[in-house]
């Protein structure tokens, strides 16, 4: 199993809709999580932090499940401009010397259409 | 803005290479990372380094090796390149603190023929 598990879409969704992404986590000593998105031959680029209270930047919003080992992307009034590949992204602890690095979700696709 | 600046964006290697990809951050973050991504699989992380001389292994680090003998510098290097190494390079650095994001620079794709 997967240490972070994302539906890797793709999500075909109109301007203008709103669309939300899930993504789940299998180690619960993760400690802090992420939502980076990923343009088409580009390097990732971190969008936004996820915050345990949920947090929300402009048209994107952020949750966190810590009881369902779970975390959720919600873009509103999509634009075309939001076309790229989300990943999700979690701080968990390395199974051999317990130090901390992210490890990242496959990610999941999200095209807007005109 | 943070810096993360890698070598090459493209390179083609022959198998059995000694191959060095390089990467240098002007933040003085303690931390950095070498991830590489392949199609379906996402990023899965190499190696990383938390100080200067100082290397931890990730979850694919068999056929690699690292060196950061300056703080701003971490270097990749693939002992014998293979087939099978092909693929995007990407380097990345955080500054301390577990919680803090990473940024990564613009990668690297290798190519072995």
């Amino acid at each position: 199993r997967k240490e972070v598990e994302q539906d890797p879409g793709p999500f075909n969704v109109p301007e203008g809709a709103t669309v939300a992404f899930n993504c789940t986590y299998s180690n619960s000593a993760s400690q802090s999580f992420f939502w980076y998105r990923q343009d088409c031959r580009k390097e990732p680029k971190l969008l936004m932090s996820v915050y345990s209270s949920g947090n929300e930047d402009g048209r994107f919003t952020a949750q966190l499940n810590r009881a369902s080992q779970y975390i959720s992307l919600l873009i509103r009034d999509s634009k075309l401009s939001d076309s790229a590949t989300y990943l999700c992204v979690v701080n968990i602890p390395h199974k051999d010397t317990g130090r901390r690095a992210l490890t990242f979700g496959s990610g999941t696709r999200l095209q807007v259409q005109p | 803005d943070v810096k993360v600046t890698q070598s090459s964006r493209y390179l083609v290697k022959r198998t059995g290479e000694k191959v060095f990809l390089e990467c240098v951050q002007d933040m003085d973050h303690e931390n950095m990372f070498w991830y590489r991504q392949d199609p379906g699989l996402g990023l899965r992380l190499i190696y990383f380094s938390y100080d200067v001389k100082m290397k931890e292994k990730g979850d694919i680090p068999e056929g690699y090796s690292v060196s950061r003998e300056k703080k701003e510098r971490f270097s990749l290097i693939l002992e014998s390149a293979s087939t099978n190494q092909t693929s995007m390079y990407l380097c990345a650095s955080r500054e301390g603190g577990q919680v803090m994001p990473q940024h990564f620079g613009d990668g690297t794709r290798l190519s072995i023929l």
